[in-house]
């Protein structure tokens, strides 16, 4: 057990959809990072927030957004899904940056039908 | 732009034999390299990471990569595979240097499978 959780584990819905995936970081850890895990495009740095702020954008799509809360939980946002949106994704987080160790969390499986 | 790349999608070991998995990077930085493994339907756990220091580094379960800056290559042994093993392994690397600043850019896996 990594101490990172996320909900849910499973989500399925349909196109044009919007959904949100949340994440709780270990106790401590300041950093939070989402990734996307798919067939297509393998494992795939989204953002980044650290202490509330936004700290780095990857290949996110502008449908997509997220934040990070007071409490340091954090909510990944998914609008006007695509098939091409399935995927797993992974909510990490770490103390604060690079040379900390990335603690990941189970995953979120993301099917739209 | 950093890039990594693990050559073979697939390796195949006998239990007991050497593991050697590939992993070399483009980076325009000294970056930190990690490798992490993933079991099915599980998250990513680290097995080992170099920061700054020694070249050879150990990680859990009897793994340990050598960085090798000449060659731009991070490559994982493991000197006898077990059947617990088996499971799909990712390079990643980082070249951020700002001490909140922490992307990482991951290889596309290797599979290993571990033969009885």
């Amino acid at each position: 057990d990594s101490g990172v959780t996320q909900t849910p584990k499973h989500l399925i819905t349909a196109t044009g959809q919007r959904v949100t995936l949340r994440c709780s970081p270990r106790s401590g850890d300041l950093s939070v990072y989402w990734y996307q895990q798919s067939l297509d495009q393998g494992l795939q740095f989204l953002i980044q927030y650290y202490n509330g702020e936004e700290r780095a954008k990857g290949n996110i799509l502008e449908r997509f957004s997220a934040q990070q809360f007071p409490d340091l939980h954090s909510e990944l946002n998914l609008s006007s899904l695509e098939l091409g949106d399935s995927a797993l994704y992974f909510c990490a987080s770490s103390v604060k940056g690079a040379a900390d160790t990335q603690y990941f969390g189970p995953g979120t499986r993301l099917t739209v039908l | 732009a950093q890039s990594v790349t693990q050559l073979g999608s697939h390796v195949s070991v006998s239990e007991g034999a050497l593991v050697l998995l590939r992993c070399n990077y483009s980076s325009s930085v000294p970056p930190y390299l990690f490798w992490y493994v993933q079991y099915p339907n599980q998250g990513l756990q680290l097995l080992l990471k170099y920061t700054t220091g020694a070249t050879l580094v150990k990680g859990i379960n009897g793994f340990e990569a050598e960085f090798k800056k000449s060659e731009t290559s991070f490559h994982l042994t493991k000197p006898s595979a077990h059947m617990s093993d088996a499971a799909e392994y990712f390079c990643a690397v980082s070249d951020d240097r700002g001490s909140t600043l922490g992307r990482l850019y991951f290889g596309r896996g290797t599979q290993l499978t571990v033969w009885p």
